[in-house]
């Protein structure tokens, strides 16, 4: 069985400021590992994706997420926050038989 | 860049009704999805589809939702005798492999459907 667990439902940072969303998952496969973002009223955007090639992967806009097999987690990181960076994201897994969402974060920036 | 694409992007019914929400997934890909994400609410699978047959649903894919490739490029999700919960995003997405490493399921931009 799989699973992803997004570890907090609201994240509020300071425009300027690094963010931080965590994501923990579990698999009984090799899981493929996502991150996709949604604007209001859009639909979904890919923002990064984990393979085996790498376990810190970059992706679009300057945010990047670490695979971390030992903590079972992969958490997306930017070092400093736009407030166009406003919006859902959800943490995702893949394996041989589904795509799991996790419950998403909804990210704030303060001006 | 290979897309998937949905229609309509806004469909509102009336209560009983039957829709038909239609993808189109890229051309090479072999898995295909569904998912529902309700106003607010976290993005939930429905059901999994591959060589023409139903490979995995969720609890949420009773007798009044179905799937169907009718032809080589569409991918169909009908709703029957639809309800007000009914409403919400869908969205299709399709994969190339069935998972695992170095694989990504592509979606489509969604349609929202407004049952009234």
């Amino acid at each position: 069985a799989q699973s992803v667990t997004q570890l907090d439902s609201h994240v509020s940072v300071s425009e300027g400021t690094p963010v931080l969303l965590r994501c923990n998952y579990s698999s009984s496969y090799s899981p493929s590992l996502f991150w996709y973002v949604q604007h209001p009223n859009k639909g979904l955007q890919l923002l990064l994706k984990y393979t085996s090639a790498a376990t810190l992967v970059k992706g679009i806009n300057g945010f990047e997420a670490e695979f971390k097999k030992s903590e079972t987690s992969f958490h997306l990181t930017k070092p400093s926050a736009h407030m166009s960076d406003a919006a859902e994201y959800f943490c995702v897994v893949s394996d041989p038989y589904k795509i799991i969402f996790g419950k998403g974060t909804r990210l704030h920036i303060l001006p | 860049e290979p897309e998937v694409t949905q229609t309509p992007s806004h469909q509102v019914t009336q209560m009983g009704q039957e829709v038909i929400l239609r993808c189109v997934p890229i051309s090479n890909h072999l898995y295909f999805y569904w998912y529902r994400q309700i106003l607010g609410q976290k993005v939930e699978f429905l059901v999994s589809f591959y060589n023409n047959e139903i490979s995995e649903k969720s609890e949420i894919f009773d007798d009044q939702f179905s799937v169907e490739r009718p032809d080589g490029s569409n991918f169909t999700l009908k709703i029957r005798s639809t309800k007000l919960e009914d409403s919400a995003m869908y969205f299709c997405a399709s994969n190339q492999d069935r998972g695992g490493s170095d694989t990504e399921a592509f979606f489509g931009q969604g349609t929202r459907l407004t049952v009234v």
